[in-house]
Formats: C-alpha cells, sequence, structure tokens
C-alpha cells in the first residue's frame, strides 16, 4: 500500500499569504495519479487538483498543483479568508489512499 | 447540478449490520462509478470499495472483504453500502463519492452519513 505523508500538520498563514503543502508518497505515484481536496468543519471534501497539476471544474486560479513520482506540492498563491481549511492528498495510482491532512488556520 | 444526498445518521449496536443509501441526480447514473470511503474521528479518509453502476460489478477493499456489500438501483439511480458484524472502530462518517470511468479521483461528494456503534 502506498503511505502518503502531509507536510506540515498545521500551517498558520494570515489572509494574502502564499501557502505551500507537502504530500509525500512511500513509493512512486503512477503516472503522476494523485488529488487534492479541500474540507471544511462539517462538510463533506471538495476535488481541488487532480492528475497532479489539473484544476477540477469551478476552482480559483490560485490554486495550484505540481509534482511527480513521491513528492508533490499544492500551492495556494494568495490566502482568501475561505481557504482556510484543511487539505488532503489522493493516491489513485495503486488502489486509493490519502494523507492524514494539513490545516491551513488563520495566523 | 450534480447532487448525492445520503441516508441520515446512524446507531447500532456491536454485531448488528447497516445500511446506508446514496441517492444520485443531475447526471446519468450509468455513467460513472460510485464508491465508499469512511472517515473515522481523528484518522486519514479511507477508501472501502466500490460499484460499476452499468453492470453491477465490484471491488472491495481487502480490509472489510465479507463484511461489505455494495449494491445499486439502477431506476431508482441509489447505490447502497452494507457493513456487518460492526464494532466500535466501525464510527466513522461514511461518504459516497462519485467517481468519472477510468479516473480514480472523487469528483462529487456525499454529504456524509455517520454512523455510531455502541453497546
Amino acid at each position: 500500500e502506498i503511505v502518503l505523508t502531509q507536510s506540515p500538520g498545521t500551517l498558520s498563514l494570515s489572509p494574502g499569504e502564499r501557502a505551500t503543502l507537502s504530500c509525500r508518497a512511500s513509493q512512486s505515484v503512477t503516472k503522476s495519479y494523485l488529488a487534492w481536496y479541500q474540507q471544511k468543519p462539517g462538510q463533506a471534501p471538495r476535488l481541488l487538483i487532480y492528475g497532479a497539476s489539473t484544476k477540477a471544474t469551478g476552482i480559483p486560479d490560485r490554486f495550484s498543483g505540481s509534482g511527480s513520482g513521491t513528492d508533490f506540492t499544492l500551492t495556494i498563491s494568495r490566502l482568501e479568508p475561505e481557504d482556510f481549511a484543511v487539505y488532503y492528498c489522493q493516491q489513485y495510482g495503486s488502489s486509493f489512499t490519502f494523507g492524514p491532512g494539513t490545516k491551513v488556520d488563520i495566523k | 447540478q450534480v447532487q448525492l444526498v445520503q441516508s441520515g445518521v446512524e446507531v447500532r449496536k456491536p454485531g448488528a449490520s447497516v445500511k446506508v443509501s446514496c441517492k444520485a441526480s443531475g447526471y446519468m447514473f450509468s455513467t460513472y462509478a460510485i464508491h465508499w470511503l469512511r472517515q473515522a474521528p481523528g484518522q486519514r479518509l479511507e477508501w472501502m470499495g466500490w460499484v460499476n453502476c452499468v453492470n453491477g460489478d465490484t471491488t472491495y477493499s481487502q480490509k472489510f472483504q465479507g463484511r461489505i456489500t455494495i449494491t445499486r438501483d439502477t431506476s431508482a439511480s441509489i447505490a447502497y453500502m452494507e457493513l456487518s458484524s460492526l464494532r466500535s472502530e466501525d464510527t466513522a462518517v461514511y461518504y459516497c463519492v462519485r467517481n468519472p470511468r477510468g479516473s480514480g479521483y472523487f469528483d462529487y461528494w456525499g454529504q456524509g452519513t455517520l454512523v455510531t456503534v455502541s453497546s
């Protein structure tokens, strides 16, 4: 099973700042089959990025994904108030596994 | 618009079974797969299995093999997940999610169903 590790566990930033979230896989993720989701309290996760870098429908341009192999990054260029949430990565190259999440909270 | 609406909160005793439903609307049901995931308190999301909504074929995580059954009713656009021999560790929020065929990501999620297992 591919185990995903996310860092940092918590990221404390102010609105307008840049957020960089990391997702590392225990082995190479086939064809960059990696997705990112956003989850707010009491809500289901929402798909942001798939294929490591393709934005899902309706996702703002400030969100971008990059990476390949075992190292992937989600970047939020300028944090808006609605972006403070928990972010999960998921790989789908070998079955389906999720990372533990990174919480982005207000500094 | 695409919606997945799940059934409500469930409370069960250890050893019992639970069946959660997921009604899809806003798209052609059979053109997407439905997967089931769960999120236990303080734990990461966990994949449980999926159903091919065209032919009803299923694939389950080895962890749940023998305890899980996923079915679908194409006439009603509903998918079901039944988990048996419940234990306290099965207490979690269960999600149905839509999966574009040929991919492995999940583009729409149900609102989640809390299942509590307690004596």
